[in-house]
């Protein structure tokens, strides 16, 4: 079974640091492009960032770009999103999600999320 | 940018009803657009691809048409599993991937 589980969200005060991770198994990692969305509460669905499958292409969101790094480990078969200098605006439910082979930019399936909040 | 616009907001419709989904795009996607449901705390599901071409385990209620700028997902014969949020996503022009602000389908 194809399976895609985030951890990492958390409490983190403006201007704080989180690394959210995401465990993928049942499928070949190393294959397969990458995504990050996100979903501020109540809110609807905002792509964040993508990674090819050698992580020769990186992209971003403008919202994110210069403080977010995607990255991952096809060893380990992780994905990963560096947030750095985050802002009240970050706060959200991130979700990982697979891009299917041959595809271009549609994802399925999608992790359960992790919910990051962004607060003093 | 494109910007995706969808409508209604909301739609109420009966059980066994067909439910009847607009989105539009601010340029054309040719057909490069996708349907996901989202039921209240999950993630969303990848219900359409390609603007019409179901994905895998998705019901035969479920479609797609459309292709440029306006495109619709219909829902026949809704089931209670059915009421949901709605997004529709472009991916012709990417990044950024663009998602619509979502239909909530409700019961009437």
């Amino acid at each position: 079974e194809v399976q895609l589980v985030e951890s990492g969200g958390g409490l983190v005060k403006p201007g704080g640091s989180l690394r959210l991770s995401c465990a993928a198994s049942g499928f070949t990692f190393s294959s397969y492009t990458m995504n990050w969305i996100r979903q501020a509460p109540g809110k609807g669905l905002e792509w964040v960032s993508s990674i090819s499958s050698s992580s020769s292409y990186l992209y971003y969101a403008d919202s994110v770009k210069g403080r977010f790094t995607i990255s991952r480990d096809n060893a380990k078969k992780s994905l990963y999103l560096q947030m750095n200098s985050l802002r009240v605006e970050d706060t959200a439910v991130y979700y990982c999600a697979r891009v299917p082979l041959g595809a271009s930019n549609w994802f399925d399936p999608w992790g359960q999320g992790t919910l990051v909040t962004v607060s003093s | 940018e494109i910007v995706m616009t969808q409508s209604p907001a909301t739609l109420s419709v009966s059980p066994g009803e067909r439910a009847t989904l607009s989105c539009r795009a601010s340029q054309s996607v040719n057909s490069n657009l996708a349907w996901y449901q989202q039921k209240p705390g999950q993630s969303p599901r990848l219900l359409i691809y390609g603007a019409s071409t179901r994905a895998t385990g998705i019901p035969a209620r479920f479609s797609g048409s459309g292709s440029g700028t306006e495109f619709t997902l219909t829902i026949s014969g809704l089931q209670s599993e059915d009421f949901a949020v709605y997004y529709c996503q472009q991916y012709n022009h990417w990044p950024p991937c663009t998602f619509g602000p979502g239909t909530k389908v409700d019961i009437k």
